[in-house]
């Protein structure tokens, strides 16, 4: 069955940097493309990055771009989100989510469980 | 960027009742739109997509109408499990956004 487990959040400073990564089983992991999305505390969702199947290409919500970046490494079924110069807004439970096997449909038919960062000082 | 907006914030349903829960986009988005359920604690699941098409998985009580910028998702007769939060989302446009979600409670 599809799995995706999200880790490497915690409490960080703000303007400090973090790595999310995101252990992908379950399913031929190269063959998807992939997306990252937020939930700030008792808030709705808001997605935040979509890296595409092969690593070609990808698209950021205007309130990280410059700021953070998503990559995978397909031989280890892997998807990172660097984060850098955090703020307070960007604290949140981050979800990473696989794309639809419709690669031009954009909606998320699986996610992993969450993990929480928090921008604090 | 794409609005969404969804209402009622809040909907009090008892069991066994119907549940209509409504999703406008500012501007169209075809039938590029899907409704997520998401439980306290937990993540969201996808329940509907391209507005009508239920999820593999998902029960026949969830159904999904609309297009271009008046969704609907119904839930038929609400059971305990599905007091929830639901979201929708469209994806015609980048980047994809998300209604504010509405609350079903029970009454």
């Amino acid at each position: 069955q599809v799995q995706l487990v999200e880790s490497g959040g915690g409490v960080v400073q703000p303007g400090r940097s973090l790595r999310l990564s995101c252990a992908a089983s379950g399913f031929t992991f190269s063959s998807y493309g992939m997306h990252w999305v937020r939930q700030a505390p008792g808030k709705g969702l808001e997605w935040v990055a979509l890296l595409w199947y092969d690593g070609n290409n990808t698209y950021y919500a205007d309130s990280v771009k410059g700021r953070f970046t998503i990559s995978r490494d397909n031989s280890k079924n892997t998807l990172y989100l660097q984060m850098k110069s955090l703020r307070a807004e960007d604290t949140a439970v981050y979800y990473c989510a696989r794309n639809s096997k419709y690669r031009s449909l954009h909606y998320f038919d699986y996610w992993g469980q969450g993990t929480l960062v928090t921008v604090s000082s | 960027e794409i609005v969404m907006t969804q209402s009622p914030a809040t909907l009090s349903v008892s069991p066994g009742e119907r549940a209509t829960l409504s999703c406008r986009a500012s501007q169209s988005v075809s039938t590029n739109l899907a409704w997520y359920q998401q439980k306290p604690g937990q993540a969201p699941r996808l329940l509907i997509y391209s507005a009508s098409t239920r999820a593999t998985g998902i029960s026949a009580r969830f159904s999904g109408s609309g297009s271009r910028t008046e969704f609907t998702l119904t839930i038929s007769s609400l059971q305990s499990e599905d007091f929830a939060v639901y979201y929708c989302q469209q994806y015609n446009n980048w980047p994809y956004t998300f209604g504010q979600g509405t609350k079903v409670e029970s009454k």
